[in-house]
């Protein structure tokens, strides 16, 4: 398809485990970023990409949060050790230019 | 410390009238706005923007305004339809390209037949 892809769109996993969530940007779209959406709360940026360097990594909540990204196009976020807290919506956007960013499905996360 | 805020958390309209769903911020460095439609297990699908150089910008039946004095801005749907039920972010966003975005917590549209 022509917009974001993000895989899964839903993973339920143990409190302590290692996650690692999927994005496929747009192609083209040089910048990628990663955004949260906790229950009843607004998005919450984690990190920004341009190209395959992190620029502003500032939202990351912890050490336990990382992130990569490939070939300018495809990025991971790996959660590690996961808590409860951690459960939330993992939203993945793109866009390049000056042009409004673009939002893929999201990956729900619960961590039981 | 919340730098964008959408206060009230739900609005319901008749079909056919206006909705005007407002948005505050904080942050004076902030430039580029914009609003985000979310419905249920999708992504935000961007609506409309403004820069701060301009009081407001029009696409079809949605107009945004913007009172940089006052660092507060609106959409305004008209007329309302029902598949215009969704969740409603505010955004805003720095200078330069490819800004972070911070997002307000959201308000439930829902349009009654």
């Amino acid at each position: 398809g022509a917009g974001v892809s993000q895989s899964p769109s839903n993973k339920v996993t143990e409190k302590g485990k290692d996650v690692e969530l999927r994005c496929d940007p747009i192609s083209g779209h040089t910048a990628l970023y990663w955004y949260r959406q906790r229950l009843g709360q607004g998005l919450e940026f984690l990190i920004y990409f341009q190209g395959n360097s992190a620029p502003d990594k500032s939202g990351l909540p912890s050490d336990r949060f990382s992130a990569e990204r490939t070939g300018e196009s495809v990025s991971t976020l790996t959660i590690q050790r996961t808590q409860q807290e951690d459960s939330a919506v993992y939203l993945c956007a793109s866009t390049h230019s000056n042009q409004p960013q673009h939002f893929g499905d999201g990956t729900r996360l619960s961590i039981l | 410390d919340q730098q964008v805020k959408q206060n009230s958390p739900s609005l319901s309209v008749q079909e056919g009238r206006i909705s005007i769903l407002n948005c505050d911020y904080t942050n004076s460095m902030f430039d580029y706005f914009l609003w985000y439609k979310k419905y249920p297990a999708e992504g935000p699908t961007f609506l409309i923007s403004i820069s701060s150089i301009k009081d407001k910008n029009e696409d079809g039946r949605f107009t945004v305004f913007l009172n940089k004095s006052a660092k507060h801005l609106s959409l305004h749907i008209v007329p309302s339809q029902p598949g215009d039920s969704a969740v409603y972010f505010c955004a805003s966003g720095g200078t330069g390209a490819n800004s972070k975005l911070t997002f307000g917590k959201g308000i439930t549209l829902s349009v009654r037949p």
